[in-house]
């Protein structure tokens, strides 16, 4: 089984809608964190949190929000979707500032 | 500033040739420093690290970097590429004591037959 898992895979929404986009680790990690992903922009933060009790925002929070229901889940929301919002949405994990474990991507379209 | 460069954004090579993919970064702490894989429809995979010790790295698929502190890089190498090495390949630097990691634009990779 892989050890970060997101849920779903593909959505397409239509604006206005509000959206969740779901991570879960097996990892046992305390540190998790959303990314998204656009074209030749590389990976931008969107939030991290270190437990279940802090959590941050990024350097692209704005029109998103996180809830970390436990130690192992970790879930983005869009609450009032855009077309702008349309990438490719990354979990990952990590113990410290090691090595980053990736889920395998949520390719959200807004139309 | 804090970033990390990678200049290069296509690459194409043929299968057998060696590889080299640069990044530059500016940190101003000591650099943990990856290079991780994204092959289509994938997540990332981290192919090695660099925290201390050693500068030359060994990774995953028979890839290396070579942390140059002088030049501030962590360029990837590889020998002979071969056709399922064709991906996208991020560098990514993080330091000790924070919670960011700063990743490069990435450089996708195409090899030809």
């Amino acid at each position: 089984d892989a050890d970060v898992t997101q849920t779903p895979r593909n959505r397409i929404t239509k604006t206005g809608k509000r959206i969740m986009l779901e991570c879960s680790q097996t990892k046992g990690h305390d540190r998790m964190y959303w990314y998204r992903q656009d074209p030749g922009l590389g990976l931008r933060l969107i939030y991290y949190s270190f437990d279940v009790k802090d959590i941050n925002k990024g350097e692209i929070s704005d029109g998103y929000s996180v809830s970390r229901q436990a130690q192992a889940k970790f879930s983005l929301s869009l609450e009032s979707a855009i077309p702008n919002q349309t990438a490719l949405y990354f979990c990952a994990t990590s113990e410290g500032v090691g090595e980053q474990y990736f889920g395998p991507g949520t390719r959200l379209t807004v139309t | 500033a804090q970033s990390v460069t990678q200049p290069d954004i296509h690459i194409t090579v043929s299968e057998g040739a060696s590889l080299e993919l640069r990044c530059n970064y500016s940190y101003g702490a000591t650099p943990y420093l990856f290079w991780y894989v994204q092959s289509p429809g994938q997540g990332l995979q981290l192919l090695l690290k660099y925290f201390s010790g050693d500068t030359l790295v060994q990774g995953i698929k028979g890839f290396e970097a070579e942390f140059k502190r002088s030049q501030s890089s962590f360029n990837l190498r590889k020998p002979s590429v071969h056709w399922s090495d064709a991906a996208e390949y991020f560098c990514a630097v993080g330091a000790q004591g924070t919670y960011k990691y700063i990743f490069g634009t990435g450089t996708r990779l195409k090899v030809l037959a």
